[in-house]
């Protein structure tokens, strides 16, 4: 079965200090790979996506993600946090297969703490 | 980025009523709009995907003649809650694309609260 793992449900990071918030797949081909931000009551807001070439993706609000094939991992990171960066985050996998039917993980609540 | 609005960004009904959610992209024709349910402090489970002018596919377990889904145009797609239940009281977002497109666009969502 084709899934999408966020193994961590919180992350907390004080600010100032790098963070990372993991995602790992199981989706055969060559998936294409995304990460959004969700604030409270809000939509979900892109943050960057992978479709491919470098593996080192950069986003908005400072954030980039690295895409690993083999170890099939897509994690975010961001080098210096913000207390505005706590949200909850999402990460999503899509087959290039012409309907970009989104598999999402289950979400990881990131506390930046002041 | 392409645009999609929803409307309403909150809704509150009585019991056995209907509601109807609006799904529009400003900026684009969107062949393809899905619309998603998303629980308290839980992740997006996708309810349907609407293409325009054919009948939505529902996932398992949606009732499609309660969550009854109308994508008439390029532009529009409604989701109407037919005899809400308070259980139905959730955050309904939608999202759009096209084949020229490699990703989703996402609506605000709508906060739905049934009394």
């Amino acid at each position: 079965a084709q899934s999408v793992a966020q193994p961590e449900d919180q992350v907390n990071v004080a600010e100032g200090n790098p963070l990372t918030v993991k995602c790992t797949y199981s989706v055969s081909g060559n998936p294409y790979l995304f990460w959004y931000v969700q604030y409270p009551n809000r939509g979900l807001q892109f943050l960057l996506k992978y479709i491919t070439g470098d593996n080192l993706v950069k986003g908005s609000y400072g954030f980039e993600a690295e895409f690993n094939k083999s170890q099939t991992s897509f994690h975010l990171k961001k080098p210096s946090a913000l207390v505005s960066d706590s949200a909850l985050y999402f990460c999503a996998v899509s087959r290039p297969s012409g309907t970009y039917k989104y598999i999402f993980g289950t979400g990881t609540r990131l506390k930046v703490l002041a | 980025g392409a645009v999609v609005s929803q409307h309403p960004s909150r809704v509150i009904c009585k019991s056995g009523t209907s509601v109807k959610i609006e799904c529009r992209s400003l900026d684009f024709q969107a062949t393809t709009m899905f619309w998603y349910r998303q629980f308290p402090k839980q992740s997006l489970m996708l309810m349907a995907t609407s293409n325009e002018g054919s009948k939505a596919t529902y996932e398992q377990g949606v009732e499609k003649d309660k969550f009854l889904i109308n994508h008439a145009s390029l532009t529009l797609s409604t989701l109407t809650v037919t005899s809400a239940h308070p259980e139905d009281s959730s955050f309904y977002i939608c999202s759009a694309t096209d084949l020229t497109y490699n990703e989703q666009f996402f609506g605000p969502g709508t906060r739905l609260t049934v009394l």
